[in-house]
């Protein structure tokens, strides 16, 4: 069974500063990995999808890298702004199925 | 409009109460989901849906069913609700994989349900 972990579950910075959200998957045989953003009300946004032959996926201020191998992907967002405070949450595919397995997330809120 | 609905937003209900929560979507997807939130844990798959008449178990099927009443609708039951399916439910429905699209799900905005 894939296992997900995000850490930390929580996390705040000042405005500007370069954010790194980390996920884990115990399961190296995935079929892609992919990054949700989670706002109160609004459900789940999908920001970045990166497929399993992929290293990395670019999307303005983000950026998402997988390492299959170590079972680890980082979101990186660049310059944070307020807007950007959310719950961001990694969901890993084990089989091209869309029976996804869910990161508890990591919540984030951006200063000004 | 959404492209993913949910009703209701809200709602509050007794131990023992037969609860219904409905989903549609207008973006044509044959593929629909329904998932739980629980803080801490993350998003359990319920049940899901690859057409009107295939229908699957996901993670944590026991105490709900499902209807598929048509393409776009997607309806989650819960026959005699308890305490501890008190969560944030979300549907999600996608394209399937490789058709050209993002390959991804696209979520409702979520009921929040709370059984007393």
């Amino acid at each position: 069974k894939q296992e997900v972990t995000q850490i930390p579950a929580a996390l705040s910075v000042p405005e500007g500063e370069n954010l790194v959200l980390n996920c884990s998957f115990t399961d190296s045989a995935i079929y892609n990995l992919q990054w949700f953003r989670q706002d109160p009300g609004k459900g789940l946004t999908s920001l970045l999808l990166i497929q399993s032959s992929q290293r990395e996926q670019t999307s303005g201020r983000l950026n998402a890298s997988l390492d299959k191998s170590s079972g680890r992907s980082t979101l990186y967002i660049a310059a944070s702004q307020p807007g950007d405070s959310a719950t961001y949450l990694c969901a890993a595919d084990p089989s091209n199925d869309y029976k996804l397995s869910f990161g508890a997330g990591t919540t984030v809120t951006v200063r000004a | 409009d959404a492209d993913v609905t949910q009703t209701p937003r809200n709602r509050i209900t007794k131990t023992g109460k037969r609860i219904m929560l409905e989903c549609s979507q207008t973006k044509g997807h044959d593929r629909m989901y329904w998932y739980r939130q629980d803080p801490g844990l993350g998003l359990r798959l319920i049940y899901y849906s690859f057409d009107v008449k295939d229908i699957n178990k996901g993670e944590i099927s026991d105490g709900y069913s499902v209807s598929r009443q048509a393409q776009a609708k997607f309806s989650l039951s819960l026959e005699s609700a308890i305490p501890n399916q008190t969560a944030l439910y979300f549907c999600a429905t996608s394209d399937f994989p490789g058709t050209g699209s993002t390959d991804t799900q696209y979520f409702g905005p979520g009921t929040r349900l709370t059984v007393l």
